[in-house]
């Protein structure tokens, strides 16, 4: 069955460093998305993408992320200057059409 | 706007036994879809059960089956026979709208005693 991945499965950085957290989504979907869960919270919705372009956005998402697919496969989210709140397990899902997404097994960040 | 209400922060079941995680949710959309994750330690999100609101039919499998009330806006699943290795966060999602965006509930966590 195919799966997202995603790389790493955990980083650690320092406060106001840059990080970049990779996801491979099922090849053949449209729709990509990135979710955070802090430790004991809910799972959040970061960001969607669609035919290239960010298509909603939450809250969350502000000038510190940014989500790129670089090369067709990849699709990323990077923090520019991570914060301490920033800790939390980012994941990564992928949909075709009207049906579940696919979620990736989470990157847990650390900032320290 | 959606939202999804999961009013059991916790809930414990014995090995064998049944239980019932509930799940009510607030949508304008007439197309939409429920899922219930598990979140194990590990994380990782792994989808448990859904339904489509347009069907019916309640959803089942396996162990896992639930009981959806549309006009209630009520989506809560049963696990029978619970074994250890049901023992997790379950999260309940709608998914629809036009960006196709998915909202959790808070979830609900799940034990099972042996």
């Amino acid at each position: 069955e195919p799966e997202v991945t995603q790389t790493p499965s955990h980083q650690v950085t320092q406060m106001g460093q840059e990080v970049i957290l990779r996801c491979v989504p099922i090849s053949n979907h449209l729709y990509f998305y990135w979710y955070r869960q802090i430790l004991g919270q809910k799972v959040e919705f970061l960001v969607s993408f669609y035919n290239n372009e960010i298509s909603e956005k939450s809250e969350i998402f502000d000038d510190q992320f940014s989500v790129e697919r670089p090369d067709g496969s990849n699709f990323t989210l990077k923090i520019r200057s991570t914060k301490l709140e920033d800790s939390a397990m980012y994941f990564c899902a992928s949909r075709l059409t009207s049906d579940e997404q696919y979620f990736g097994p989470g990157t847990r960040l650390t900032v320290t | 706007a959606q939202t999804v209400t999961q009013s059991q922060p916790e809930m414990s079941v014995q090995e064998a036994e049944t239980v019932t995680l509930s799940c009510t949710y607030d949508t304008s959309e007439s197309d939409y879809y429920l899922f219930w994750y598990k979140q194990p330690p590990s994380r990782q999100m792994i989808l448990v059960i859904r339904q489509e609101a347009y069907k019916q039919q309640n959803a089942t499998e396996n162990r896992f089956s639930v009981n959806f009330q549309k006009a209630a806006k009520s989506f809560s699943l049963k696990i029978s026979d619970s074994q250890l290795g049901d023992a997790a966060m379950y999260f309940c999602q709608i998914y629809g709208g036009s960006q196709g965006n998915l909202i959790f509930g808070k979830g609900t966590k799940l034990s099972v005693k042996p």
